[in-house]
């Protein structure tokens, strides 16, 4: 069964102060694994889709990047329009493949 | 712009009674989806459909039954609303080839009282 762990839960920074967040995954062939960002009553909007390890993609201050087991979602340099819940999914490619597995979501809130 | 519509964003409904909730999208999408989510459990799909007329469980899937009579319209029905279905429903879809983004809704927040 494909699984999705996220960490930390919940992330507090300071503007300007970069760190990671963590999607760790198992899955039986990797098809996909996405990151959306989420913004508080809206639905998740898509942000990345990387499909081998190694592979990396930039976009504006966030970094994802992928190994066989987990991936990083790198923010550089954080502002407060970066505060939303970012949720890591994978895609496999055994049974039912059209189905993403989701983990539970990182709640980052920059204070200015 | 691409589009993924739910009808209703906010829904009060009482304990028994029947619940239809609508998801439009503009895109020819052939995978249709609905999760459910919730604080601490992440996003759950319930059904999700591959083509007209077809669907396929998801995890948590009792209580809850859908419809997909058009290729772009995939309803979630409630038979019989309980408490416990208070949630945020999201709808989603996608192409049917590789590893394809989900467009989601921007949700609809059920309340059952």
């Amino acid at each position: 069964e494909d699984q999705v762990t996220q960490s930390p839960e919940a992330l507090r920074l300071q503007e300007g102060e970069s760190s990671s967040l963590n999607c760790s995954y198992t899955v039986s062939g990797l098809r996909g694994l996405f990151w959306y960002r989420q913004d508080p009553g809206k639905g998740p909007e898509f942000l990345f889709t990387l499909y081998s390890a190694g592979e990396e993609k930039e976009k504006e201050r966030l970094k994802a990047t992928l190994t066989k087991k987990e991936s990083f979602l790198h923010i550089t340099a954080p502002k407060p329009e970066d505060s939303a819940t970012y949720l890591c999914a994978v895609q496999g490619t055994q049974g039912g493949s059209e189905k993403l597995v989701f983990g539970k979501g990182t709640k980052l809130t920059v204070n200015p | 712009d691409v589009k993924v519509t739910q009808s209703s964003r906010y829904l009060v409904k009482r304990t028994g009674e029947k619940v239809f909730l609508e998801c439009v999208q503009d895109m020819d999408h052939e995978n249709m989806f609905w999760y459910r989510q919730d604080p601490g459990l992440g996003l759950r799909l319930i059904y999700f459909s591959y083509d007209v007329k077809m669907k396929e469980k998801g995890d948590i899937p009792e209580g809850y039954s859908v419809s997909r009579e058009k290729k772009e319209r995939f309803s979630l029905i409630l038979e019989s609303a309980s408490t416990n279905q208070t949630s945020m429903y999201l709808c989603a879809s996608n192409e049917n080839s590789g590893a394809n983004v989900l467009t989601f809704g921007a949700g609809s927040r059920l309340t059952v009282l």
